[in-house]
């Protein structure tokens, strides 16, 4: 595998369901992202990991949760979610935190809330 | 606080046609600019940026980029639009403070190439 992949690349769930989306970055970075693409909306930054420490939570609601056990890994864990949160969940890696260091994106993960 | 604006929200063009792709942005002090296209069913990939310097800047697959400070905009340009530029390219500017590894999204162009 190379680059940054993201499991599932699909997700269909009720409201009451648990699940969790999985990234893994190929690349070597220290920093990593959570971004929501919604249709019509501009992308959204969720958090940003910094080895492995978390910098940033967007003001994002708590039914979202996301962990980071090593450069490498991150994952978001969904609960009770709503059907506005519908949208495509895109993981992003970088060198190191600040803009200076291209973000490299995964594919993304279509979230479905039923 | 910084945000950008695509005014175009679908473009189509024929193959082998030139392109420009309007970005306008708002930020208070230098902005660091930056073009992404995602093509369907992937992630974003970075095709330029802007950071300072020169104000015409060259990408990858043949795009470039024009930084006007007068008018705030950021647009991209290719001369000869191939059908493999299908896809939609979203215009962003990084936040140069404080909280300097955020970036602000566009809502994105939808490039159509007809054969």
């Amino acid at each position: 595998e190379t680059g940054v992949t993201q499991t599932p690349r699909h997700l269909v769930m009720g409201m009451t369901n648990k699940k969790s989306l999985k990234c893994e970055q190929h690349l070597g970075h220290n920093a990593m992202y959570w971004y929501k693409q919604s249709a019509k909306k501009p992308l959204e930054l969720m958090f940003v990991y910094s080895l492995e420490e978390r910098v940033e939570n967007n003001s994002v609601p708590s039914r979202f949760s996301p962990e980071c056990p090593n450069s490498s890994h991150l994952f978001l864990h969904l609960h009770t979610l709503q059907p506005e949160d519908s949208a495509l969940y895109l993981c992003a890696s970088s060198q190191e935190r600040g803009i200076y260091n291209e973000q490299f994106f995964g594919p993304g993960t279509r979230l479905t809330v039923l | 606080a910084q945000s950008v604006t695509q005014p175009d929200i679908h473009i189509t063009v024929s193959e082998g046609a030139s392109l420009e792709l309007r970005c306008n942005y708002s930020y208070g002090a230098t902005p660091y600019l930056f073009w992404y296209v995602q093509s369907p069913g992937q992630g974003l990939q970075l095709l330029l940026k802007y950071f300072s310097g020169d104000t015409l800047v060259q990408g990858i697959k043949g795009f470039e980029a024009e930084f006007k400070r007068s008018q705030s905009s950021f647009n991209l340009r290719k001369p000869s639009v191939h059908w493999s530029d299908a896809a939609e390219y979203f215009c962003a500017v990084g936040d140069s403070g404080g909280s300097n590894y955020k970036l602000t999204f566009g809502k994105g162009t939808l490039l159509t190439v007809n054969p």
